[in-house]
């Protein structure tokens, strides 16, 4: 079962715009951490935020998150075309690997 | 130059026939990780490695053999494939009680006809 989920599905803006895509976990974590896969690539970490931050910034992209309701978002302002990926998110919860959400697909046209 | 490499990118293989999926990476990591994703499932951990000559079973061991050499290498096995092992596959290198990111290959597709 999943122990990290992404909401919405899928998004779909226009350049310019922001995103904002939502992730929920299930368990107490160490670290959670945003990854993008654009297509035909391996994903990529985006930004990281340990479990004593409340938000964390690098350049266009804004994470938050809270750990009493066990979820972060991601923010992209100013979008660009190759914004479009997939993003995940992943918690690190002090075991052997992360684990990762099924990730939410963002498309962003000009 | 890509730390994590994969090979070969792109693979068809007949059902019940053995394929090897290989990974090298650059980063000196002692983990490696093989996961597989498929829509609907995200990324699913197949099996992982500390170091050279271990390894160990994830989430999603069936039918899947692994191997690690050397620090720089870890290959998956497929002894007899078959057309439900048809996914991406992702390479992957870490140090996650040091910096909790995980470094990706660009993948394989594997199609099992």
């Amino acid at each position: 079962s999943q122990l990290a989920e992404e909401n919405p599905w899928a998004l779909s803006v226009h350049e310019g715009e922001s995103v904002t895509v939502n992730c929920s976990y299930k368990t107490s974590i160490t670290a959670l951490q945003w990854y993008r896969q654009k297509s035909g690539e391996g994903p990529a970490q985006l930004i990281l935020i340990r479990s004593n931050e409340r938000e964390k910034r690098n350049g266009r992209l804004r994470a938050t998150l809270d750990t009493s309701s066990q979820s972060s978002s991601l923010s992209i302002t100013a979008t660009r075309c190759e914004d479009t990926a997939v993003y995940f998110c992943a918690s690190y919860q002090g075991g052997r690997a992360l684990i990762f959400g099924t990730g939410t697909t963002v498309s962003v046209s000009p | 130059e890509a730390a994590v490499t994969q090979s070969p990118r792109n693979k068809v293989a007949v059902t019940g026939g053995k394929v090897t999926l290989s990974c090298n990476q650059t980063n000196n990591h002692n983990n490696m990780y093989w996961y597989r994703q498929d829509t609907g499932h995200g990324l699913r951990l197949i099996h992982y490695s500390y170091g050279a000559g271990s390894t160990e079973k994830g989430d999603i061991p069936d039918g899947y053999k692994a191997s690690r050499p050397s620090q720089e290498n870890f290959s998956l096995i497929l002894e007899l494939a078959t057309p439900s092992q048809t996914s991406v596959y992702f390479c992957a290198s870490g140090v996650l009680r040091v910096s909790y990111e995980q470094y990706f290959g660009p993948g394989t597709r594997l199609t099992v006809l």
